[in-house]
């Protein structure tokens, strides 16, 4: 079964530094992978995906985030944040073994962006 | 107006209480999911639906039903609430699989069981 881990609960950071958000999964089999942010009080919406192709992907917002096979790694990045960039970001997995038909959500990380 | 609407917004009730969570969606979509957030979880699958004629449980389904009443409509019930149930309740939609494709969210139910 496919499973996520975002290695941490919460990230501080001053604006306009950078900032790396980190995601590993789990699955013997090919993945697709996703990030999704959830602003205060609002649902979740697609920041980027990685399905096949280049391994480094950009996103909305300024984000990217670089798929490592070797390391099992999908790891969220942003060279300068802004205070609007404060929310929750969740990574989330789909495998070929269920046949993409399912997406399995990390448990996210909350960015919190201070002056 | 919102792609995904979902009535209500918030609600509070009692244990025992039989409760229902709407959704309705503008995006044309057919297939529609109903999630549950609890705090440092993440979101689990309650149920999913490809289409009108298919339902199908998700990784905690159990103590709760669902009606696909349209394409545009899948409602989520509690038929008898209880504490453990309060958490923040999210539908979305997708034109593809979940894994492959976008989901669309609709803003939230916060729902409290006493």
């Amino acid at each position: 079964a496919q499973s996520v881990t975002q290695l941490d609960s919460q990230v501080p950071v001053f604006e306009e530094a950078p900032v790396e958000l980190r995601c590993n999964y789990s699955s013997s089999v090919s993945v697709y992978l996703f990030w999704y942010v959830q602003y205060p009080n609002q649902g979740l919406q697609l920041l980027l995906k990685y399905l096949s192709g280049s391994t480094l992907v950009k996103g909305i917002n300024g984000f990217e985030a670089e798929f490592n096979k070797s390391q099992t790694s999908f790891h969220l990045r942003k060279p300068s944040v802004h205070i609007s960039d404060t929310a929750e970001y969740f990574c989330a997995v789909s495998a070929l073994a269920s046949g993409y038909s399912t997406l399995t959500f990390g448990k996210g990380t909350m960015l919190l962006v201070s002056p | 107006d919102a792609d995904v609407t979902q009535t209500p917004r918030n609600r509070i009730t009692k244990t025992g209480k039989r409760i229902m969570l709407e959704c309705s969606q503008t995006k044309g979509h057919d297939r529609m999911y109903w999630y549950r957030q609890d705090p440092g979880l993440g979101l689990r699958l309650i149920y999913y639906s490809f289409d009108v004629k298919d339902i199908n449980k998700g990784e905690i389904s159990d103590g709760y039903s669902v009606s696909r009443q349209a394409q545009a409509k899948f409602s989520l019930s509690l038929e008898s609430a209880i504490p453990n149930q309060t958490a923040l309740y999210f539908c979305a939609t997708s034109e593809q699989g979940p894994g492959t494709g976008e989901l669309f969210f609709g803003e939230g139910s916060r729902l409290t069981v006493l």
